[in-house]
């Protein structure tokens, strides 16, 4: 799987738009980008998927540039309790591997600000 | 649907003893995997089990080992265990596919 790359840690303002980069400049076309979220001594939290294509659900939005070797995760409206560690995770799809892991990174540390 | 279970939530154990952690999937995921997280490494993955099948598996020793039953449900087990055993051990479910995974609260397991 692809390795990727975050920055270690971000603030953000409560109601404000926060937006979380992560490259993974050696991304197969058959990788999937995945983010996932851990609030304090929580189990890890799926957030949003995407092969190629912007995606969008009721928690965030995920944008893809078109070389597909970075994205974007974006937090509309920030709240205290958006305050997380932020992982970025690159992977084939399990079904065409039969594997079923993630290799979490360090991922990022977002940090809302009232 | 209910979410993914874990239990007990809280296991104190000593050195050289054994322990069993279950957890609960979500209905109809067929895929349970298992993950152990301390402050030095991070998440780190043990193993998945598929249609009670071991599908993958992490790099650890083979004190640490799992089983998956016909509804699903799995157990892992750490035999003679150790003081840097202490960790929060994480289950995840999900369908298998490109989908995403499902975490459990997590097992906090402490080794006197």
């Amino acid at each position: 799987d692809a390795k990727t790359t975050q920055p270690p840690s971000m603030d953000c303002a409560e109601g404000r738009a926060a937006n979380l980069p992560c490259n993974h400049s050696t991304i197969s076309g058959n990788e999937y980008v995945y983010w996932y979220r851990q609030i304090h001594s929580q189990g890890p939290q799926y957030i949003i998927h995407g092969l190629k294509n912007n995606e969008t659900n009721e928690m965030a939005s995920l944008i893809i540039t078109e070389d597909r070797k970075s994205s974007t995760l974006i937090l509309p409206h920030a709240t205290l309790r958006d305050t997380a560690v932020y992982y970025c995770i690159v992977r084939v799809s399990a079904l065409q591997t039969g594997a079923n892991n993630l290799f979490f990174g360090t991922g990022t540390r977002l940090t809302v600000i009232p | 649907k209910a979410g993914v279970t874990q239990t007990p939530r809280y296991l104190i154990k000593t050195r050289g003893q054994q322990v069993t952690l279950s957890c609960s999937p979500i209905s109809g995921h067929r895929s349970v995997s298992w993950y152990q997280q301390t402050p030095g490494q991070g998440l780190q993955f043990l193993f998945e089990y598929f249609s009670e099948t071991q599908r993958n598996k992490g790099n650890f020793p083979g004190r640490f080992s799992g089983r998956q039953f016909s509804n699903s449900r799995s157990e892992m087990n750490v035999s003679t265990l150790e003081l840097g055993d202490s960790a929060l051990y994480l289950c995840a479910s999900s369908t298998g596919s490109s989908r995403g995974m499902y975490f459990g609260p997590g097992t906090r397991l402490t080794v006197l």
